[in-house]
């Protein structure tokens, strides 16, 4: 199993509403990250996770809340969000934090009304 | 900071066209070097790696080769497809601050017409 699966593909939210970006992968990865792409724009890195723990947060505003249950999941909590927050979110991960090779996930495109 | 700067696109090439979107990097130390690409309405998969210089990443009929003396890691492809048509992105693994992690280019859109 060499894939990274995210859910929602697809998400519609109000700026008022709470809801979470799920990441799962199999590969037996200890690295898991967080990307936001805007179109026609290259991934932005938002958060890695590093065997479970918090290594890089890349001065993310606080509505968006990362979190890692265990070695295969990867969350992102998302609660008022403003238009400027939509986006498509890349989750990704490697063997260990800088191996190099990232696998990502299909991503889930969010529309914040 | 580290950071990697690609040839700005779109570049539009016909089936069986020779390929080259130039990427350079600026880097402190020796970093890894990458092309990923990024089908329509997908996430981004790993197209080939470099991690010293003088080696050569090649995958699906694409190369490129890690240039220490010019700082660059041009993509190249003799004969392209439709199937290329893609977004291409050039990256660099950056340790500065002691954390690892991968900094992209802009990305280069290519569309091939058959």
């Amino acid at each position: 199993d060499t894939e990274v699966t995210q859910t929602p593909k697809h998400l519609v939210m109000g700026m008022t509403n709470k809801k979470s970006l799920k990441c799962e992968q199999h590969m037996g990865h200890r690295a898991m990250y967080w990307y936001k792409q805007k179109a026609k724009k290259p991934p932005e890195l938002m958060f890695v996770y590093s065997y479970e723990k918090l290594s890089i947060n890349e001065s993310v505003p606080s509505r968006f809340s990362p979190e890692c249950p265990n070695s295969s999941l990867l969350n992102l909590h998302l609660h008022a969000l403003q238009p400027e927050d939509s986006a498509l979110y890349l989750c990704a991960s490697s063997l260990l934090q800088g191996a190099g090779e990232l696998f990502f996930g299909e991503g889930s495109r969010l529309t914040v009304l | 900071g580290n950071s990697v700067t690609q040839m700005e696109g779109p570049v539009t090439l016909s089936e069986e066209a020779f390929l080259t979107i130039n990427c350079t990097y600026t880097a402190t130390g020796y970093p890894s070097l990458f092309w990923y690409v990024q089908y329509p309405g997908e996430g981004l998969q790993l197209l080939l790696k470099a991690t010293k210089a003088d080696d050569k990443g090649s995958n699906k009929g694409f190369e490129a080769t890690y240039r220490k003396e010019t700082t660059s890691f041009h993509l190249e492809k003799g004969s392209v497809q439709v199937s290329d048509s893609a977004v291409y992105f050039c990256a660099l693994s950056d340790a500065e601050g002691g954390s690892e992690k991968l900094v992209f280019g802009k990305g280069t859109k290519l569309t091939v017409n058959p």
